[in-house]
């Protein structure tokens, strides 16, 4: 079957160490997503990837970082930089970057900070 | 740039009654717009979409929603609820990537349905 994953499920982090979430999809998008999803605030873009080996930076970016060095992979790093990281995270893929194209999402890693 | 408004944070409703929640955008050109459904610890799911054309929308699991321009609204409806239908609404709104700020999907908040046996 065709989607997306995300690995891990749950991930608990200590202060100053930086994070790598996995996401992989067998769909054969070219664009990516990583969001950020906090409660009663629905979600917030932090980069994304139109093709492979380029991205951008989204309305969330600082404190993150990202590589796309393959189509199937977009990994999300969370660096010490980022001051508050506890959060449901969220991938997704689409045919080709943004209108009309229907994102897939994956089934998301939520990141405990302790 | 766009934005969405989602009217109604959480919407309890009793089993087989209509539901209706309210999203609202904002908007200098032409949109396209999503409403997704998660459930509890999981990623979204598309429920329906308005590309273009009639502005009734018809999704999965029974949902519609209609667009309506002069009021910039795309309302999500079900007549007749089931347990099962509790989860968190999202509704999405993006316009075409030649538009500045083009291309991303901006969220609303998000509304919490609970339906009630």
């Amino acid at each position: 079957d065709g989607g997306i994953t995300q690995s891990p499920k749950y991930l608990f982090r200590k202060e100053g160490q930086n994070v790598t979430l996995s996401c992989e999809q067998n769909l054969n998008h070219d664009a990516m997503y990583w969001y950020r999803q906090d409660p009663g605030q629905g979600l917030r873009l932090i980069y994304y990837s139109q093709i492979v080996n380029d991205f951008q930076k989204g309305d969330i970016a600082e404190g993150y970082s990202v590589s796309r060095e393959k189509k199937e992979s977009f990994p999300l790093t969370v660096t010490s930089a980022q001051k508050n990281p506890t959060a449901f995270y969220l991938c997704a893929s689409s045919i080709t970057w943004g209108g009309r194209n229907e994102q897939f999402f994956g089934p998301g890693t939520r990141l405990t900070v302790l | 740039a766009q934005s969405v408004t989602q009217l109604d944070s959480q919407v309890p409703v009793f089993e087989e009654a209509p539901v209706e929640l309210r999203c609202n955008y904002s908007s200098s050109v032409s949109v396209y717009l999503f409403w997704y459904v998660q459930y509890p610890n999981q990623g979204l799911q598309l429920l329906l979409k308005y590309l273009s054309g009639s502005t009734l929308v018809k999704g999965i699991n029974g949902f519609e929603a209609e667009f309506n321009k002069s009021q910039t609204s795309f309302h999500l409806r079900k007549p007749s609820v089931h347990i099962s239908d509790t989860a968190e609404y999202f509704c999405a709104v993006t316009t075409d990537p030649i538009y500045n700020q083009g291309g991303k999907l901006i969220f609303g908040q998000g509304t919490e349905l609970s339906v009630k046996p």
